[in-house]
């Protein structure tokens, strides 16, 4: 048990249409992260959130965007959705001890049609 | 930049036999070092990290995984494997920055 909870598990989405995915912290766990892992690969790093602000970010374009919360929650916010956003989305929280130890939570995955 | 290849995409095995898959990372400075395993439709969860110290790292499950410095590898190891570990594995570094770097995945398919 992580303690690390996404919502929704599953969605369905038409190009153009935006969606919000959430994500609730593991208790003392400061820092959070989002993936998006596409079919058959590993995860890519979209950015990462230290006490509300984003503080690294990987090669995704700006119509991806975050937000954490005072207590440590996020969202992660894709506009102007296009087929190849389909993957699923992981939220990795740290402790923030700097070792890169991530806690991941099951995902949500997106489908957009 | 660092990078993470996994020198396997599938890994077919037959059950209680040894299996071994690779990983070999590239960094210009210190890093820490983890395997992550992922069964079907769920999140990653952490079999074991090399942070320093002993070079050979006990995880969960009975893998193990050794660091080689001189070969930047991070090889994961298990003597005996079981039907229950099919599953897709990860390797991935983290040089004390903001971002953790994954490879591509191993994909165990243990076999009756």
């Amino acid at each position: 048990e992580t303690g690390v909870t996404q919502s929704p598990t599953h969605l369905i989405k038409t190009r153009g249409q935006q969606v919000t995915l959430r994500c609730s912290s593991q208790s003392g766990h400061n820092t959070v992260s989002w993936y998006q892992q596409a079919l058959g690969q590993g995860p890519q790093f979209i950015f990462q959130y230290y006490r509300e602000e984003e503080n690294g970010r990987g090669n995704f374009p700006p119509r991806f965007s975050g937000l954490q919360f005072p207590n440590y929650s996020s969202e992660l916010n894709v506009n102007a959705l296009e087929l190849d956003d389909s993957a699923l989305y992981l939220c990795a929280t740290a402790s923030g001890t700097g070792t890169g130890e991530l806690f991941f939570g099951e995902g949500s995955r997106l489908t957009v049609l | 930049a660092q990078s993470v290849t996994q020198l396997d995409s599938q890994v077919p095995v037959f059950e209680e036999a040894p299996v071994e898959l690779r990983c070999n990372y590239s960094s210009s400075v210190s890093v820490y070092l983890f395997w992550y395993v992922q069964y079907p439709n769920q999140g990653l969860q952490l079999l074991l990290k090399y942070l320093s110290g002993s070079t050979l790292v006990k995880g969960i499950n009975g893998f193990e995984a050794e660091f080689n410095k001189s070969q930047t590898s991070f090889h994961l190891r298990k003597p005996s494997v079981h039907i229950s570990d099919t599953a897709e594995y990860f390797c991935a570094v983290h040089t004390g920055g903001f971002k953790t770097i994954f490879g591509a995945g191993t994909r165990l398919f243990v076999k009756a």
